[in-house]
């Protein structure tokens, strides 16, 4: 099946530093791909939807400016979460539309001290 | 705006019971509906897919139905074992607000030996 690699698995940063987050499709072009996060003992929040070319689109209650979505080609997005602080602390999965359904990556463990 | 709902939010049962998770969706326009199996600190595991013109899925003891108009889904499990133990999570993907996946909060399984 279709895979979705997501770098790094689990980043440690310090406050007030910038972390980028990758997710590729390995094996299928993706218009689109979706930014989720999830915290402890909570179910998954869609971020934003990233499209292909063009500006993301943000949930309500996500802050464009500290969550930078770019997906600058049909196989790579990328999240950066800017300024970071200990409660960005989280973990962060996406997913890419592929044929017929979304396949998700394995996530990233944020840590920020 | 699509919400999914799962019932229970916990369970804890003895080893070998048959069991139901239950999820509901408002938006019945999905594309498919998605049950996943997530384990403590970890990400996603795909469970089973039901694509919307489909009314089940099955892949050993695990058996998802799907009923687009009711806007429902359960997922079953025979036979319990120990080894079931995780969340549980239940994903809508599609709807009249594109193709976002949507997910529960999810079920916390315990079995016990």
């Amino acid at each position: 099946g279709a895979v979705v690699s997501q770098h790094p698995s689990w980043v440690i940063c310090k406050s007030g530093t910038s972390v980028k987050i990758e997710c590729r499709s390995l094996d299928f072009q993706a218009t689109t791909m979706f930014w989720y996060r999830q915290f402890p003992k909570q179910s998954l929040m869609l971020m934003a939807t990233s499209n292909e070319g063009s500006k993301a689109t943000y949930e309500q209650g996500v802050e464009k400016d500290k969550f930078l979505i770019n997906h600058a080609s049909l196989t790579l997005s990328t999240l950066t979460v800017t300024s970071a602080h200990p409660e960005d602390s989280s973990f962060y999965i996406c997913s890419a539309k592929g044929p017929n359904r979304a396949f998700f990556g394995q996530g990233t463990r944020l840590t920020v001290v | 705006k699509q919400e999914v709902t799962q019932i229970p939010a916990a369970l804890s049962v003895p080893e070998g019971e048959n069991l139901v998770l239950n999820c509901s969706f408002t938006d019945s326009a999905i594309y498919n509906l998605q049950w996943f199996r997530q384990d403590p600190g970890k990400g996603l595991t795909s469970l089973l897919l039901i694509q919307s013109s489909q009314r089940e899925q099955t892949s050993g003891r695990l058996n998802a139905s799907l009923d687009k108009s009711s806007g429902r889904s359960t997922l079953y499990i025979a036979a319990s074992q120990p080894g079931d133990s995780a969340t549980y999570l239940c994903a809508a993907s599609g709807g009249t607000g594109g193709f976002k996946t949507i997910f529960g909060a999810g079920t916390r399984l315990f079995v016990k030996a």
